[in-house]
């Protein structure tokens, strides 16, 4: 069946370093790849997706392309902030993000000033 | 902007009673899932509903039940809880056919089950 792994956490980082937290995934087809965040006690907020393979998706200084030679999603940043300190979840969905959601296990990020 | 709308956002009950989870999806939002996300855990698919019809089912327990009404709201039926049932249930919901394709969650609901 279809899955997604990422890096294990949890991830510690200075302010202003560079994140990059990997994701891959198993799917038959070509799946819709989501990154999302939660921040604690929160819900799952959509970071940035791709449709399909090449694209980009970016947000608020994240950015992850959609590499499908080496069905990888991997989200970086270049300069992290105390307030990027959240829960991460890289995810697919098949049928143009139709179907439901297969999430990773989480990536736990935290960056101190 | 609407979302999601989830109550309760924090239930606590007692082994073997029920629960009843609700979720307001956005407006002209036709379909919903349900996800339970156990302490420490990935969110794991429960069910799904298009158009008020069961559209895709997960790992779901018979305990469990659920339907979407004729306003599009769902309901999570939750029978003879047990501890393991303790987790954050999210409910998320999109438009069928539109242009942002992406599902939006709630803020969840937190049971507890002691």
């Amino acid at each position: 069946g279809d899955s997604v792994t990422q890096m294990e956490g949890p991830v510690t980082l200075s302010e202003e370093a560079f994140l990059t937290i990997n994701c891959t995934y198993t799917a038959t087809g070509y799946p819709s790849l989501f990154w999302y965040v939660q921040y604690p006690g929160e819900g799952l907020q959509l970071l940035l997706k791709a449709t399909k393979a090449d694209d980009k998706g970016s947000n608020k200084g994240f950015e992850a392309t959609y590499r499908k030679e080496t069905t990888s999603f991997h989200l970086e940043k270049g300069s992290v902030q105390v307030s990027d300190s959240a829960v991460y979840f890289c995810a697919l969905s098949r049928q143009g993000g139709s179907e439901k959601l297969v999430f990773g296990k989480g990536t736990k990020l935290t960056v101190n000033p | 902007a609407a979302g999601v709308i989830q109550s309760p956002r924090h239930l606590i009950k007692e082994k073997r009673e029920t629960a009843t989870l609700k979720c307001y999806p956005i407006p002209r939002h036709d379909t919903v899932y349900w996800y339970q996300q156990g302490p420490g855990q990935d969110p794991q698919f429960l069910i799904s509903f298009y158009e008020k019809m069961q559209s895709d089912k997960g790992s779901i327990p018979d305990r469990f039940s659920a339907q979407q009404f004729s306003d599009y709201h769902s309901e999570l039926n939750m029978s003879s809880l047990e501890l393991g049932d303790s987790a954050l249930y999210f409910c998320a919901s999109r438009r069928e056919g539109g242009m942002n394709t992406e599902a939006f969650f709630g803020q969840g609901t937190r049971l507890t089950v002691v």
